[in-house]
């Protein structure tokens, strides 16, 4: 079946550094993905929509400097937390669509998550 | 995912059926999902309905969908311990990113 690899599962990093998370579909392209972002005993809340080749499109109130998302290729997207703050601390996971064998169903693979905490 | 709404938490015995119940309010949803969340790790889709479907069944799931009142829900037959986790339910908006609720934490003993 389709994977989503995201990597890495878990960062630890002091506050005011940037911090890269990725996320790759191994197995099919992916031409849009998602990134989330999930706090304890919560849902999960939708970033940005990353768009090959284009720019991501950050929902509201998400800051598009603060959260950068590049989408250079059909199998990677990369989220990068600048300047982070312990309030930036949170479980990040991104999915990508993947349509195969799904009928139209638009069906999301998600990530195992990368838990990013900032001292 | 104030959209979606979920009970938060459901305990079963082993072996009982489960019912998770969620309403949404996007009418125009085509299509509804059930999602697992395990500790730590990211989510597993489930299964999903197409919105003019009542019911889908796979294994031991079975997914009642009443669109006119905007109410899904996901039964587990048969629940054993494996199923522990937050399941979550999801509506998808009009750019194909999907709405979550808050997800229901269900606990089976045995």
């Amino acid at each position: 079946g389709a994977v989503v690899s995201q990597h890495p599962s878990r960062v630890i990093c002091k506050s005011g550094t940037s911090v890269k998370i990725e996320c790759r579909s191994l197995d099919f392209q992916a031409t849009t993905m998602f990134w989330y972002r999930q706090f304890p005993k919560q849902s999960l809340m939708l970033m940005a929509t990353s768009n090959e080749g284009s720019k991501a499109t950050y929902e509201q109130g998400v800051e598009k400097d603060k959260f950068l998302i590049n989408h250079a290729s059909l199998t990677l997207s990369t989220l990068t937390v600048t300047s982070a703050h312990p309030e930036d601390s949170s479980f990040y996971i991104c999915s990508a669509q993947n349509d195969r064998g799904h009928s139209g169903a638009n069906v999301l693979t998600f990530g195992a998550g990368s838990r990013l905490t900032v001292l | 995912g104030e959209d979606v709404e979920q009970s938060l938490f459901l305990s079963v015995r082993e072996g009982d059926s489960s019912v998770i119940n969620c309403t949404y309010t996007d009418s125009s949803s085509t299509y509804l999902y059930w999602y697992k969340q395990e500790p730590g790790a990211g989510l597993q889709l489930l299964t999903y309905i197409f919105s003019n479907m009542d019911m889908k069944q796979d294994q031991r799931l079975t997914v009642l969908l009443n669109k006119k009142d905007k109410h899904l829900s996901l039964r587990i037959a048969d629940t054993q311990t494996g199923d522990s986790a937050i399941y979550f339910c999801a509506e998808r908006n009009s750019g194909y990113a999907l709405n979550f609720g808050k997800g229901t934490s269900l606990l089976v003993t045995p």
